[in-house]
């Protein structure tokens, strides 16, 4: 069954301490895992795209890695303003729809 | 550049009765989704377009209605609301299917008493 399971739910952190949130899929044939990020009422905003085991990806604090069964997004020295849902999709070969993970709530603590 | 526009931004309805959610972007581009989120869930597709005039069903479509006559709007259409439909609506366009991410709109939560 294709699936998507994100870790932890919700995660707190103080100001500057780094920390990582994991994506786990399995589909059969991966063809690109997405990172969101959503704020409170809000609809997701793309953060990146990653299409082979071993990509990485840079914005600012944040870092997304991929292996073949896992994604990472790793967010170092976090401000507050990067509270928010984030949220991973997947899309698999010959699919025809994203499949989304729960997401994991950051709170940056000032 | 307005990108992915969805009203109205909130909605209660009673039971049965029915509405349309609008969606418009001006991006250009082909590929047009609607999603649902509910709580503990991921976003679920609901429909999907590939282009003006060509539709089909994600993965939860009951109780919805789309059509697609123009590349800018996709509007969802609740026939008969229901409890079960209480949720927050995401509209979503991107240039191609799959490959490429997706631009969502700011969402309409809907509460069907």
């Amino acid at each position: 069954e294709d699936q998507v399971t994100q870790s932890p739910e919700a995660l707190r952190l103080q100001e500057g301490e780094s920390s990582s949130l994991n994506c786990s899929y399995t589909v059969s044939g991966l063809r690109g895992l997405f990172w969101y990020r959503q704020d409170p009422g809000k609809g997701p905003e793309f953060l990146f795209t990653l299409y082979s085991a071993g990509e990485e990806k840079e914005k600012e604090r944040l870092k997304a890695t991929l292996t073949k069964k896992e994604s990472f997004l790793h967010i170092t020295a976090p401000k507050p303003e990067d509270s928010a849902t984030y949220l991973c999709a997947v899309w698999k070969e010959g699919g025809n729809q994203f499949y989304f993970g729960t997401g994991t709530s950051l709170t940056v603590i000032p | 550049n307005a990108g992915v526009t969805q009203t109205p931004k909130f909605q209660v309805l009673k039971t049965g009765q029915s509405m349309t959610l609008q969606c418009a972007q001006d991006m250009n581009h082909e590929y047009m989704s609607w999603y649902r989120q509910d709580p503990g869930m991921g976003l679920r597709l609901i429909h999907y377009s590939v282009g003006a005039g060509i539709t089909d069903q994600g993965e939860v479509p009951n109780g919805y209605n789309v059509s697609r006559s123009t590349t800018e709007d996709f509007p969802l259409r609740l026939l008969s609301a229901a409890p079960s439909q209480t949720s927050v609506y995401f509209c979503a366009s991107s240039y191609s299917w799959g490959s490429t991410e997706a631009f969502f709109g700011q969402g309409t939560r809907l509460t069907v008493v």
